[in-house]
């Protein structure tokens, strides 16, 4: 199974200011192939299912606002915040879909410092 | 617009078993491009990849629960169905169900999963 190791577990940002969330997997998810990293993130805000951000490792999702940003190699990944806002407050989740199973990491919750 | 909704009961009784449907609407389930899958999450935790089920009825399942968990499809309804037997209270969580883009000619997920539906909490108790 890959394991995904996210940090830090929870991070506090001034509105305006930048987040970064970190994720790690236990083996690589580059598929050599198409040279595409088979990483996601999701945001999950309390009582709502989770939303997905960004896939291929730095492709945003269709509305998603260009705040968000995402990048990484085969194993190190990073979510980016360029500019907090209220509305960001959420937990966010990466998973990997190169291999089932399918694997999640442990989250990192983003609030308002 | 494409929208998935779970049904089932919330309440199971240990060692017996859950059932969980989820109806797919505004799409087919029995598009080539996507599988279906079961996602859970226990109460103030993450997030458990449960399995996946092609519109042909090909499945893949988390080894952690594989002796435990079957997913089916039933395309004339739209719909396909979780069935975990055996539960105990550490199977109280919220479960989704959601939607994974895939390649059939690659054989490989084509991001992540896009739709989800708004989950049904279940919780084991006597």
């Amino acid at each position: 199974d890959i394991v995904m190791t996210q940090s830090p577990d929870s991070l506090a940002v001034s509105l305006g200011e930048r987040a970064t969330i970190n994720c790690k997997s236990s083996q690589s998810v580059l598929y050599k192939s198409n040279n595409k990293k088979y990483l996601a993130w999701y945001q999950q805000k309390p009582g709502q299912p989770p939303k997905l951000l960004i896939y291929w490792a730095s492709t945003r999702e269709s509305g998603v606002p260009d705040r968000f940003s995402g990048s990484g190699s085969g194993t190190d990944f990073t979510l980016t915040i360029s500019s907090l806002q209220a509305e960001d407050v959420a937990v966010y989740y990466c998973q990997q879909y190169y291999s089932t199973p399918l694997t999640f990491g442990g989250g990192t919750k983003v609030e308002i410092k | 617009q494409l929208q998935l909704q779970e049904s089932g009961p919330g309440l199971v009784k240990p060692s017996e078993t859950l059932s969980l449907t989820c109806t797919v609407s505004g799409g087919s389930i029995s598009s080539s491009s996507y599988y279906w899958g079961w996602i859970r999450q226990p109460p103030g935790k993450g997030l458990e990849w449960i399995g996946t089920i092609y519109f042909s009825g090909s499945t893949y399942y988390n080894p952690s629960l594989k002796s435990r968990v079957t997913i089916s499809v039933d395309t004339s309804k739209n719909q396909f169905s979780l069935k975990v037997t055996s539960v105990t209270a550490a199977d109280t969580a919220v479960y989704f169900c959601a939607r994974l883009p895939y390649d059939f000619w690659s054989g490989t997920y084509q991001g992540g999963m896009d739709v989800w539906g708004q989950g049904t909490t279940v919780t084991v108790s006597s």
